[in-house]
């Protein structure tokens, strides 16, 4: 079975353009996350989706971010226009059931570097 | 505002010795907590947890120890080795998963 998987694994972009990450979460699973991790600092809570609904989006930065999530299948998050302090990892996790403790499987991370 | 701490950023340890990474947190009503460890270029992978109910829970090398009066965890593994060697994330869960900034472990054969 395949797991979370992420698109792309590094982008790198000037500072006012666009970018789209895309998430495929494990099938089945409901319950779909956006973290993001700046280099040394936590993994940081973006939000929530339970299938085609935003659940929590309250670690969202601001309005330049927007996830989507069509469908209850794949997720995206777009960025735009990209500042520099968007630069970081964004991983998406996925889980069958939320908040059952171990289960929240994630993906290998989407690395973004604004220049 | 971080509600999940880890103090130690890195920690090396000889092979065989045990290891143990601290957590802290701040919010007495999560009410379960986990271990992630994470390798270069892969994302975190669950490792081990523990409800608020118990003080302690075991798998093989890796022991969790909860302390809810000092609000403190701690992941003892024990004998190290050298796969061992990654980050370890710690995070307490309540309406969602907070995480802490993590702790490299190196192992050292």
């Amino acid at each position: 079975e395949a797991g979370v998987t992420q698109f792309p694994s590094h982008s790198v972009i000037e500072k006012g353009q666009t970018v789209t990450l895309r998430c495929d979460p494990i099938s089945g699973h409901d319950n779909l996350y956006w973290y993001r991790r700046v280099m040394g600092k936590e993994i940081k809570f973006l939000l929530h989706f339970v299938k085609e609904s935003k659940q929590d989006e309250s670690g969202m930065p601001n309005n330049r971010f927007l996830a989507e999530r069509t469908g209850g299948t794949y997720s995206t998050l777009k960025v735009q226009p990209a500042e520099l302090e968007d630069s970081g990892v964004y991983f998406c996790a996925s889980s069958q059931a939320p908040g059952v403790p171990g289960e929240l499987f994630f993906g290998e991370g989407s690395r973004l570097t604004v220049l | 505002d971080q509600q999940v701490k880890q103090n130690s950023p890195s920690l090396s340890v000889q092979e065989g010795r045990i290891s143990i990474l601290n957590c802290d947190y701040t919010n007495s009503m999560f009410d379960y907590f986990l271990w992630y460890k994470k390798y270069p270029a892969e994302g975190p992978t669950f490792l081990i947890s523990i409800s608020s109910i118990k003080d302690k829970n075991e798998d093989g090398r890796f022991t969790v120890f909860l302390n809810k009066s000092a609000k403190h965890l701690s992941l003892h593994i024990v004998p190290s080795q050298p796969g061992d060697s990654a980050v370890y994330f710690c995070a307490a869960s309540g309406n969602q998963f907070y995480f802490g900034t993590g702790t490299s472990l190196t192992v050292i054969p």
